[in-house]
């Protein structure tokens, strides 16, 4: 069965330490994406990557780092999380003219 | 900026009509559409997509339209079904950037009441 997993899918954390949410595909698509979503903004592209060690930064990248050493893994790292960082973040996969595959979502608050 | 709108955070339509969700966008670059189904706790589904070289594109209940002059897309489903009660999100794809980043709306929360 073709799986986006994330992880956690719920993570309460403080300000400045350090976290990192996994994503895992096994559909073996190059291109990879993560999202955020806030009320009333919709989702909201953080950082993707096309291939295995290219990654680029999406609209709202401050705060956050990405690596992609392997095809199936895109872990999404925050090196001192903020409050303003609250929120609910998706992994993505595939190819447009397909849609896009979305894990089921990683919600984190920061305290 | 936001390049992508739902104007209608919300909308309620009984079950068997027709619901029309909206879209407009303001970056002539988009070249690619989709619509997308989320439910609580759920990572968005992908629903149906239109190419700028189409006017529509049809999938069962659904069919989305696409006019590109007034840079506006709409989704319909017909005949809405409870199951159908989720939000909606619209998302443009830009041909550049190798063709694969997406914005998306707002989202509109649609509720298909018995």
């Amino acid at each position: 069965e073709a799986q986006v997993t994330q992880n956690p899918r719920y993570l309460i954390t403080v300000t400045g330490k350090k976290l990192t949410v996994t994503c895992s595909q096994n559909m073996n698509h190059e291109y990879m994406s993560w999202y955020r979503q806030d009320p009333g903004l919709g989702l909201r592209q953080i950082y993707y990557s096309m291939n295995v060690e290219v990654t680029d930064k999406g609209d709202v990248p401050e705060g956050y780092k990405v690596s992609r050493k392997e095809k199936r893994n895109f872990p999404l790292i925050l090196e001192s999380p903020s409050p303003n960082q609250t929120s609910l973040y998706f992994c993505a996969t595939g190819d447009r003219a397909y849609g896009y595959t979305f894990g089921s979502g990683t919600r984190l608050t920061v305290v | 900026d936001q390049q992508v709108k739902q104007n209608s955070p919300s909308l309620s339509v009984q079950e068997g009509r027709i619901s029309i969700l909206n879209c407009d966008y303001t970056n002539s670059m988009f070249d690619y559409f989709l619509w997308y189904k989320k439910y609580p706790a759920e990572g968005p589904t992908f629903l149906i997509s239109i190419s700028s070289i189409k006017d529509k594109n049809e999938d069962g209940r659904f069919t989305v339209f696409l006019n590109k002059s007034a840079k506006h897309l709409s989704l319909h489903i017909v005949p809405s079904q409870p199951g159908d009660s989720a939000v909606y999100f619209c998302a443009a794809s830009p041909i550049f950037q190798g063709a694969q980043k997406l914005v998306f709306g707002q989202g509109t929360r649609l509720t298909i009441n018995p």
